[in-house]
């Protein structure tokens, strides 16, 4: 089974600045990682898909990239609406599919 | 793309559930699809997976033999029978539509399902 780890837990970014997400797999996962942003009391929503392809919609601040373990969401300009939970999914070699546990990233 | 979960609700432990997922706007019987949970406060975890056609069929450890994910193609639907459940199985059930290049593209909004005395 593959562990999927993201980090930090929790990240405190002002609007307007950039943040930086990671998710690290127990081993290789080729480009089968996708990211989702989940905001309070709604489903989770795609943002990236293949590492580094966007989700239809998805505005280009959002940056997905890595291979194999190592995987980073970029958000650039962050907005009042980007403050949420962001969770990697690795769908790589399953079942089962691996969440990482989210990182919450909140207003500094 | 419409995915409307129903069917949760307050079920003693030992009980049974069973929650349905409508789909609608897309070709239902071409894609996998399946069932994820989110705990009160807490992360995703995949509960189960179907093929197209219902032939295969995948769970995570902690529901099998308890859990069965099934659909009706010609209802365009999804359920997952939920038997013997648990106070640690209490969690909002999304449906899920999988692709095999975009992952996880389309989610309903979820129904809570709350196992408690």
């Amino acid at each position: 089974e593959i562990v999927m780890t993201q980090s930090p837990a929790t990240l405190s970014v002002s609007p307007g600045d950039s943040a930086t997400l990671s998710c690290r797999a127990s081993q290789s996962v080729g480009i089968n990682l996708a990211w989702y942003q989940q905001r309070p009391g709604q489903a989770p929503s795609l943002l990236i898909y293949g590492a580094s392809t966007w989700a239809a919609g998805i505005p280009a601040r959002f940056r997905g990239s890595g291979s194999g373990t190592e995987f980073t969401l970029t958000i650039s300009s962050l907005q009042s609406e980007d403050f949420a939970v962001y969770y990697c999914l690795q769908y790589n070699d399953w079942p089962p599919w691996s969440f990482g546990q989210g990182t919450k990233l909140e207003i500094k | 793309v419409q995915l409307v979960e129903s069917g949760g609700g307050l079920v003693q432990p030992g009980g049974s559930l069973r929650l349905s997922c409508e789909a609608s706007g897309f070709n239902f019987n071409r894609y996998w699809m399946s069932w994820v949970r989110q705990a009160p406060g807490k992360g995703l975890e995949w509960v189960a997976n179907i093929k197209e056609d219902g032939s295969e069929k995948y769970y995570v450890d902690s529901v099998k033999g308890r859990f069965a994910i099934s659909r009706d193609n010609a209802k365009n639907t999804l359920y997952l029978q939920m038997n013997s459940t648990r106070v640690e199985d209490t969690a909002v059930y999304y449906c899920a539509r999988f692709d095999w290049l975009l992952a996880v593209d389309y989610w309903g909004q979820g129904t809570l399902v709350t196992v408690s005395s």
